[in-house]
């Protein structure tokens, strides 16, 4: 079946504009996570949405970061006002209900942001 | 968020059996230990998870250490596809996985 999908795959914008990336989870998944990597960087939690249930917000590196599931699909990462430590590839993953005992995350290719 | 410690780097030989350590000495009793491990220019992908007991499937062997501070990623016979970064991640009550640096693993022909 098909997987995670992302888009765009890369983005290049200018200092100070605000992008849009979007995740499409796998259907039937109700956990979706956003990821950011800097480049030669580990993955760097942002934001987890799990169902209904308000999204944990934790890892959002600022206020200029959002993001937003709706109806239980598909889900668009915001940035405003981009900065150029913002670059680095935003990834995606989608799993089954969290039973922590059976946990597999299926991750997207990934959007590669570039702010110039 | 509970802490993962693995060596930056890690060299092995193909077709011979290579060995991940990680440490994990403030795992709570209810922490899993996942392995995922990401590709060049790939996203990640799973590859076990464990609690307590060693664990084995068609990619990797997980050995736990008795008191759970520390855990093992076992390729039993690297392959030059195996090349990546692997990562040791504890999986708490939140739900969220912290991923670290990881260990970049080269195979050597």
């Amino acid at each position: 079946g098909a997987g995670v999908s992302q888009s765009p795959s890369n983005k290049v914008t200018e200092k100070g504009k605000d992008v849009e990336l979007r995740c499409d989870p796998i259907s039937g998944h109700t956990a979706l996570y956003w990821y950011r990597q800097s480049l030669g960087q580990g993955l760097e939690f942002l934001i987890y949405f799990q169902g209904n249930s308000a999204p944990d917000k934790s890892g959002l590196p600022s206020d200029r970061f959002s993001a937003e599931r709706t109806g239980g699909s598909v889900s668009t990462l915001t940035i405003q006002r981009t900065q150029q430590e913002d670059s680095a590839v935003y990834l995606c993953a989608s799993s089954q209900p969290p039973w922590r005992d059976s946990y597999e995350q299926y991750f997207g290719p990934g959007t590669r942001l570039t702010v110039t | 968020d509970a802490k993962t410690t693995q060596p930056n780097s890690m060299e092995s030989n193909e077709e011979e059996p290579v060995h991940l350590p990680c440490n994990h000495s403030t795992i709570s009793g209810t922490d899993y230990i996942h392995w995922y491990r990401q590709l060049p220019s790939q996203g990640p992908e799973y590859v076990i998870h464990g609690l307590t007991s060693n664990v084995n499937n068609r990619m990797a062997s997980l050995a736990i250490a008795e008191d759970r501070k520390s855990s093992t990623l076992i390729l039993h016979r690297a392959t030059l596809r195996d090349a990546a970064v692997y990562y040791c991640i504890l999986l708490g009550a939140g739900n969220q996985f912290y991923f670290g640096t990881g260990t970049s693993l080269t195979v050597i022909p």
